[in-house]
């Protein structure tokens, strides 16, 4: 089935500790973004790829990093958790920017 | 950015009721998306909705561009429609998103 990958699904991760969370698409979308979901804030941008190649930062990009090597594959890194970063994150594409966004599952991180 | 105000924050419903959930935005959007996160956290795709008039089995949408604000309407409320609503309008790289609707149907 068509769509969006994320992985893991969950992880408990310790403070200081290097981590990638994975998104996959396979519909050729050229905008692919990263947002987390906290209780009472809603969703939140972290970083945007408008196209293979090229990244911007959102609302939050601060300790989080993004690659865009290729249309599929749009990876985001914690250099060095920390508890605030416990959140759940969602992975999201769509056809170019502005254009309708569809949603992966989400990954559920814990930073202890 | 462009912000988004959602109403009501929550709504308990009878199975079979119809209710109607308001979206407004500060600005002129290209475009306005509703979403329903389950109860398992998935967002899924209700509408994408820049304007007018759309339905979808017992769902529909409209949206009013001018006047900035949609409306979600739900008919004959079903268990399985609990979970969190949310609108998105999109600004410049980013979907800017209510703080959402959470519904509930009691059976």
């Amino acid at each position: 089935i068509a769509g969006i990958t994320q992985a893991p699904t969950s992880q408990i991760l310790a403070a200081g500790r290097r981590m990638t969370l994975r998104c996959t698409q396979d519909m050729r979308h050229n905008a692919m973004y990263w947002y987390r979901q906290d209780l009472g804030l809603g969703l939140r941008l972290i970083h945007y790829s408008n196209t293979a190649g090229t990244t911007g930062k959102g609302e939050v990009p601060d300790g989080y990093s993004v690659s865009r090597a290729n249309t599929d594959d749009f990876p985001l890194t914690l250099a060095s958790a920390v508890p605030s970063q416990t959140s759940v994150y969602f992975c999201a594409s769509s056809a170019q920017q502005g254009s309708e966004a569809f949603f992966g599952q989400g990954t559920r991180l814990t930073v202890v | 950015g462009i912000q988004v105000e959602q109403s009501p924050p929550d709504l308990i419903l009878q199975e079979g009721a119809n209710s109607t959930l308001r979206c407004n935005f500060s600005d002129s959007v290209n475009n306005l998306q509703w979403f329903h996160q389950n109860p398992w956290g998935q967002l899924i795709n209700l509408f994408y909705i820049p304007s007018g008039t759309k339905q979808n089995g017992r769902l529909s949408a409209t949206t009013v561009a001018t006047e900035r604000y949609s409306l979600l309407y739900i008919s004959s409320s079903q268990t399985t429609d609990s979970g969190v609503y949310f609108c998105a309008s999109t600004g410049a790289n980013n979907l800017f998103f209510g703080t959402g609707t959470r519904l509930t149907v009691i059976p």
